[in-house]
């Protein structure tokens, strides 16, 4: 079966820890994003990427650093620098920017 | 700048009951437009889209058409059940060659619906 995965479903750190939330897709797909989800206040992008060693910040980039080393993988890193990091985290990938998203079931990252 | 706006939350209806959930978007040229839907503790799944003006989309009985003449792309279906229940999205990806949001999408904030039996 084809699609996107994130692991682990939920994940706790404690404060000024950095922490790595994985996202893996079999799709073939060129772009793969990273958003954010917080209560009341629906999607927010972090970071995006149109290509394999190539991406490019979103709305909310601070506090947060990815890597785009393979087509399959987007791997999103919350820094110590990221003053309110607990939210819901979610991965989507396209075909190519521009083109519809599908996502993946999402990461609940609690910072205690 | 580009934005989608939808109305506010949460909407609780009875099954059997009829569902609108407007959406207006504001967006340079023509952008295609998504209802994404959110079961909780869950992620998003694409419900319908419509890319171009007059287009309607449907899936699942749920329906929405994309008015350019008054920016809105409204979510219907004539008779909701309880395991509709969730939080629906309402989003729009400007075309690249507007530039602006580059091809990503847009959210609005979400509607959450609530179906009782």
């Amino acid at each position: 079966d084809g699609g996107i995965t994130q692991s682990p479903k939920y994940l706790f750190r404690k404060e000024g820890q950095n922490v790595t939330l994985s996202c893996e897709q079999n799709l073939n797909h060129d772009a793969m994003y990273w958003y954010r989800q917080d209560p009341g206040q629906g999607l927010r992008l972090i970071y995006y990427s149109q290509i394999v060693n190539d991406f490019q910040k979103g709305d909310i980039a601070e506090g947060y650093s990815v890597s785009r080393e393979k087509k399959e993988s987007f791997p999103l890193t919350v820094t110590s620098a990221q003053k309110n990091p607990t939210a819901f985290y979610l991965c989507a990938s396209s075909t190519r920017q521009g083109e519809e998203q599908f996502f993946g079931p999402g990461t609940r990252l609690t910072v205690l | 700048g580009n934005s989608v706006t939808q109305m506010e939350g949460p909407v609780t209806l009875s099954e059997e009951a009829f569902l609108t959930i407007n959406c207006t978007y504001t967006a340079t040229g023509y952008p295609s437009l998504f209802w994404y839907v959110q079961y909780p503790g869950e992620g998003l799944q694409l419900l319908l889209k419509a890319t171009k003006a007059d287009d309607k989309g449907s899936n699942k009985g749920f329906e929405a058409t994309y008015r350019k003449e008054t920016t809105s792309f409204h979510l219907e279906k004539g008779s909701v059940q309880v395991s509709d229940s969730a939080v629906y999205f309402c989003a729009l990806i400007q075309a690249i060659n507007y530039g602006g949001s580059q091809g990503n999408l847009i959210f609005g904030k979400g509607t959450k619906l609530s179906v009782k039996p």
